[in-house]
C-alpha cells in the first residue's frame, strides 16, 4: 500500500523566509500528486497538482512543487512566505484508484 | 466558500445511538468520497461512490454504512460506534475521473462517548 511521508511536522518561519516542505512516497508507477492546504478554520483546499508533463508545477499564491521521480519526492516550495501562509499543508499521492493517500501534514507558522 | 457542504458540523453521540452524517455537493460532480481524519494519523479513505455506485470500500467496519441516493448527496449512517471512532469525517467530490482533483467539505467533528 502507498505511504506518504512528510518529514517536517511543525515549521516556524519568519515572514520573507523561504519555504521547502518535503514529501516522499513509497510506491512507484504512475502517480498523481497533490498538495492541499488547510487555513485555520477553513476546509482543505487544493494548492497545486501534478498529473504529467513538466515536473515543476506552479500553484496558487506563489507556491510551486517539483516532482522528482527517481527520488519518489514532490517537495513544496515558496521563495518568500507571508503571515497569511500560516496553515497546515498536506501532501497526497494517487495511484491507480480513486483514493488519495495523504501524509500526516505539516503545520506552518509564519511569524511577523 | 465551498461547493461541498456537510451537516452537522459537530456531533456527540453515545455508543448505542444511531445518527447520520450528510454531505451535499453543488459542483456537478459525479464521484463522492468519505474520509476519516483521526488525531495524529493521515486522512484515510473510507468509501468512494461513482455515479451512485460504491467503487471502493477500504475495510471499514460495518458500523459505518454509506448511502448515495444521487450524485449530489452522500450519507454516512452510524450505529453502535466505539470511542475510537471519534474523529473528523470529511466528504469530498470530484469529476468521475482520477485526473481531477477532489474538493473537500468542512467536515463533521464526531465525538463518541
Amino acid at each position: 500500500a502507498q505511504s506518504v511521508s512528510q518529514h517536517n511536522h511543525h515549521v516556524i518561519l519568519s515572514e520573507a523566509a523561504s519555504l521547502e516542505l518535503g514529501c516522499n512516497y513509497s510506491y512507484g508507477g504512475t502517480v498523481n500528486l497533490f498538495w492541499y492546504v488547510q487555513y485555520p478554520g477553513q476546509h482543505l483546499q487544493l494548492l497545486l497538482k501534478y498529473f504529467s508533463g513538466d515536473p515543476l508545477v506552479k500553484g496558487i499564491k506563489g507556491f510551486e512543487a517539483e516532482f522528482i521521480k527517481s527520488k519518489f519526492s514532490f517537495n513544496l516550495r515558496k521563495p518568500s512566505v507571508q503571515w497569511s501562509d500560516t496553515a497546515e499543508y498536506f501532501c497526497a499521492v494517487q495511484n491507480s484508484g480513486y483514493a488519495l493517500n495523504f501524509g500526516k501534514g505539516t503545520s506552518l507558522l509564519v511569524t511577523p | 466558500e465551498t461547493g461541498v457542504t456537510q451537516t452537522p458540523r459537530h456531533l456527540v453521540m453515545g455508543m448505542t445511538n444511531k445518527k447520520s452524517l450528510k454531505c451535499e455537493q453543488h459542483l456537478g460532480h459525479n464521484a463522492m468520497y468519505w474520509y476519516k481524519q483521526s488525531a495524529k494519523k493521515p486522512l484515510e479513505l473510507m468509501f468512494v461512490y461513482s455515479l451512485e455506485e460504491r467503487v471502493e470500500n477500504n475495510s471499514v467496519p460495518s458500523r459505518f454504512s454509506p448511502e448515495c441516493p444521487n450524485s449530489s448527496h452522500l450519507f454516512l449512517h452510524l450505529h453502535t460506534l466505539q470511542p475510537e471512532d471519534s474523529a473528523l469525517y470529511l466528504c469530498a467530490s470530484s469529476q468521475d475521473d482520477r485526473r481531477y482533483e477532489q474538493y473537500f467539505g468542512p467536515g463533521t467533528r464526531l465525538t463518541v462517548t
